[in-house]
């Protein structure tokens, strides 16, 4: 079955550091990929998302490529900032329109 | 900006007890979402509903676990007879058609069975 694997958090990084939050994945056919981003208080929002081999998403900075052969899609930010501060959710679906199959997420405290 | 909201944000039930989660999805949204996230695990998918019917439910929304969408602005989420192991955050997403993948999620509802 598809299944996801993040890195264990939390991630604490200074204001300014460059972010890589790990993601792997486990799919049958070819799944789409995202992130999707859930703020203290607030419902996961995506953040970005890829559909095919070597798609690159990016929004607000973040930044993740489609690694077919490594099957990953880790997520990058070059300079965090404090309000990136947030839990971090790698996601999958199928070809078509099925459901999410998430990560577990991972924290990431951006500090001043 | 719309937004799926959720109530109550925080529930605690006893063992056995029946208990409704409410979802208030994006007005003109049709796809509608329920997921769950046991501490210290994954979030993980429920059911799916389009067109007034489940299209597709996973392996823990069994016969204790119904959904219903009362009206034109509810989406309801009911545990019959809760257990311990129903204690979780439940979220409650949606989306529109035209764009199925991309879901807004509600701030979800803590369940804490007793």
């Amino acid at each position: 079955g598809n299944s996801v694997t993040q890195m264990e958090g939390p991630v604490t990084l200074s204001e300014e550091a460059f972010l890589t939050i790990n993601c792997t994945y486990t799919a049958t056919g070819y799944p789409s990929l995202f992130w999707y981003v859930q703020y203290p208080g607030e419902g996961l929002q995506l953040l970005l998302k890829a559909t095919k081999a070597d798609d690159k998403g990016s929004n607000k900075g973040f930044e993740a490529t489609y690694r077919k052969e490594t099957t990953s899609f880790h997520l990058e930010k070059g300079s965090v900032q404090v309000s990136d501060s947030a839990v971090y959710f790698c996601a999958l679906s199928d070809s078509g329109y099925s459901t999410l199959t998430f990560g577990k997420g991972t924290m990431l405290l951006v500090s001043p | 900006e719309p937004e799926v909201t959720q109530t109550p944000s925080h529930q605690v039930t006893q063992m056995g007890q029946e208990v409704i989660l409410r979802c208030v999805p994006i007005s003109n949204h049709l796809y509608f979402y329920w997921y769950r996230q046991i501490l210290g695990q994954k979030v993980e998918f429920l059911v799916s509903f389009y067109n007034n019917e489940i299209s597709e439910k996973s392996e823990i929304f069994d016969d204790q676990f119904s959904v219903e969408r009362p009206d034109g602005s509810n989406f309801t989420l009911k545990i019959r007879s809760t257990k311990l192991e129903d204690s979780a955050m439940y979220f409650c997403a949606s989306s529109e058609e035209g764009s199925r993948e991309k879901l807004f999620f509600g701030s979800g509802t803590q369940l804490s069975v007793l």
